[in-house]
């Protein structure tokens, strides 16, 4: 397996325009975690989806961020308008339910800048 | 809400040194992963711990899950340069059946000694 495929992995863009981000995860997973990083705050979790739906958005930093996931291999991270403090590494993870594992594998990870 | 305290935040390392880091958290966790960041790149999976004093190694990595399962330890024995990179700890409280959310660590960044 091509482990979980970010794109893009580079993003510069102005403040107010939209970002949207994208993941493909592992294929048969049913778990798929969006974390955002910063120097300041390190990890931190947005929001995750079970068997495409989501469970918990607690993360999501303001309604200017949103994330779908319409199919078990597909998933988007929209900002929008984005801001420049919105500027961090993105990382989605997916993982596999089951008795004793559930570890995240992390994709290469998406660095916003936004001017 | 829950937090994880690792520590050191940074260290330098010398090639052949033993190598230690360790976790602490206000609350007992289920589950205890240690990942390694590379420049540019995913945090990475390194061991697993699912069982209070449970003692898992991995190569010259070694990580224990602490008796009270509020704290975990990562040992590298006989360090190389490419151990250089950021280290975190994660821990998850399981909810029932539910997955419960993995808490990370601020990371310990190992460094080569100048």
């Amino acid at each position: 397996d091509a482990g979980v495929i970010q794109s893009p992995r580079h993003e510069v863009t102005e403040m107010g325009q939209e970002v949207t981000l994208r993941c493909k995860p592992i294929s048969g997973h049913d778990y798929l975690f969006w974390y955002r990083q910063t120097m300041m705050r390190g990890l931190e979790l947005l929001i995750y989806f079970n068997n495409n739906v989501p469970i918990d958005d607690s993360g999501m930093p303001e309604d200017r961020f949103s994330a779908k996931m319409p199919n078990a291999s597909f998933s988007t991270l929209k900002i929008q308008p984005s801001e420049p403090r919105d500027s961090a590494v993105y990382f989605c993870a997916s993982s596999l339910r089951r008795a004793g594992a559930n570890v995240l594998t992390f994709g290469a990870g998406s660095r916003l800048t936004v001017l | 809400g829950q937090q994880l305290n690792q520590s050191p935040q940074s260290m330098f390392i010398q090639e052949g040194e033993d190598v230690s880091m360790n976790c602490t958290s206000s609350s007992i966790f289920n589950t205890w992963l240690w990942y390694k960041q590379d420049p540019g790149e995913g945090p990475v999976l390194l061991i697993a711990l699912y069982k209070a004093g449970e003692l898992t190694s991995n190569g010259r990595l070694t990580a224990q899950f602490g008796i009270t399962r509020k704290d975990s330890f990562l040992n590298i024995s006989a360090s190389i340069p490419s151990d250089v990179g950021i280290y975190f700890c994660a821990g998850r409280v399981n909810y029932g059946g539910s997955q419960g959310n993995l808490i990370f660590g601020k990371g310990t960044k190992l460094s080569v000694k100048p």
